[in-house]
């Protein structure tokens, strides 16, 4: 079954220590796997997809085959980077449904 | 550019009645999705369309529909409604083929009573 998995519910850093937020997929067939972000009162946002491999805002994913894994990291965590992610898969390419993670609360503490 | 935009914002309803919930896309987008969040259960795809035709259906009852119109907005309907029906109900578009970033609207929270 397709299954996105996010083990942390709740995550707690100091502002200027490392994050890692984990997603681990179970996915048969080629993953398109993103990161969405949502702040406190906002929309749900995309925050990263793995197939333009960049950095937006400090943070990077990278897709490990290997390990079915989608891990987001940022080397050094800012006050404003506390909000709720989500990692989500997409099951059809070109068109569109995501299978969305529990989601991971980040809090960034000053 | 406007974003999605999703109609009401909240809804109370009665268990039983019927609802229809409305999302606009972004101008040229040609797929709209929907999704239920809920605490329980998280985000939980219902259903995509893409030119006025249903493209993909998640693991919801018949109760729930939806249909698009030629200009691309999405209506949702939920019959019959339970009190497990209260959530925060998520549109989001998207260009439909190709990149398939999805840009979300603020949603629509309905409640059951």
């Amino acid at each position: 079954a397709q299954r996105v998995t996010q083990p942390e519910k709740l995550l707690s850093v100091f502002k200027g220590a490392p994050v890692e937020l984990k997603c681990n997929y179970s996915y048969s067939g080629s993953p398109e796997l993103f990161w969405y972000v949502q702040y406190s009162r906002q929309r749900l946002q995309l925050l990263l997809r793995h197939i333009s491999r960049e950095s937006i805002k400090g943070f990077t994913a990278d897709l490990n085959k290997g390990e079915t894994s989608f891990h987001l990291k940022k080397p050094f965590a800012q006050e404003e980077d506390s909000a709720m992610y989500y990692c989500a898969l997409n099951l059809y390419q070109g068109a569109q449904k995501l299978v969305f993670g529990q989601g991971t609360r980040l809090t960034i503490n000053p | 550019k406007a974003g999605v935009t999703q109609t009401p914002r909240y809804l109370i309803k009665t268990r039983g009645q019927q609802v229809t919930l409305s999302c606009s896309p972004i101008s040229g987008h040609r797929s709209v999705s929907w999704y239920q969040q809920t605490p329980g259960q998280g985000l939980q795809f219902l259903f995509e369309y893409f030119s006025e035709t249903q493209r993909n259906k998640g693991n919801f009852p018949g109760r729930f529909s939806g249909r698009q119109f030629s200009n691309s907005r999405s209506e949702m309907n939920v019959s019959t409604l339970e009190l497990g029906d209260s959530a925060l109900y998520l549109c989001a578009s998207s260009l439909g083929a190709g990149l398939t970033e999805a840009f979300f609207g603020q949603g629509t929270r309905l409640t059951v009573v």
